[in-house]
């Protein structure tokens, strides 16, 4: 597709588990980002990659959530030992980026619930 | 870091009538302002974007004006269509040549669109 592409939609843990989020940003995009959307709240930054180097991580709420990106591509966030806050859409974003083009394209959102 | 107030939280305007609505930021350094329509279940979707080198732009129906002195940006929408019915969000950034042009979002806008 043309889009940014996320998986799961929506994703259901207990507390404890350790969940995986995918996203396959737009086909070219250097700058991949992700968000985490509270209820009703509007989005807030996590991380940023570059290619494979993920050049900012200041917005992860914890040692417990690790995001990667390892051919440039796909990135793939992951939660450990989730908690009743991990709870939100988690989102993600990709650009050109690097001086290219600032346009960023969200993806459709991944739902996760902690029970 | 960057701050950015919305306003209103909610917004109900008759159809054909005009809808506005304002933002603030607080980091001077920022450069780039988008705004983003959010539909239910859905990622947020680029509408309009300006950046602090021009005072206004305009697209059809939307329009966004940048005050960089009093930091502050609002959305115009005329015309308004039942279809405009969504949350919005303003957003700030600092883009740079190394491309983390992370977003900075507002608290959202419930526009509802009365026919």
């Amino acid at each position: 597709g043309a889009g940014v592409s996320q998986s799961p939609r929506y994703k259901v843990a207990k507390r404890g588990q350790d969940v995986a989020l995918r996203c396959d940003p737009i086909s070219g995009h250097v700058s991949l980002f992700w968000y985490q959307q509270a209820l009703g709240q509007g989005p807030e930054f996590l991380t940023y990659f570059q290619n494979e180097a993920q050049l900012d991580k200041s917005g992860l709420p914890s040692d417990r959530f690790f995001a990667e990106r390892p051919e440039g591509s796909v990135s793939t966030l992951k939660i450990q030992r989730t908690q009743q806050e991990d709870s939100a859409v988690y989102l993600c974003a990709s650009s050109l980026g690097a001086g290219r083009g600032t346009e960023a394209f969200f993806g459709q959102g991944t739902r996760l619930t902690v029970v | 870091g960057e701050n950015v107030e919305q306003h209103p939280s909610t917004l109900s305007v008759q159809e054909g009538d005009s809808a506005v609505i304002k933002c603030t930021y607080s980091d001077s350094a920022s450069n780039y302002f988008p705004w983003y329509k959010q539909e239910l279940g859905k990622g947020p979707q680029l509408i309009i974007d300006i950046r602090s080198n021009v005072g206004e732009k305009k697209d059809q129906r939307i329009a966004v004006t940048l005050n960089k002195t009093a930091k502050h940006f609002s959305l115009h929408i005329t015309e308004t269509q039942p279809e405009d019915s969504a949350v919005y969000f303003c957003a700030a950034s600092i883009g740079s040549n190394f491309g983390n042009e992370k977003l900075t979002f507002g608290t959202g806008t419930r526009l509802t669109i009365i026919p």
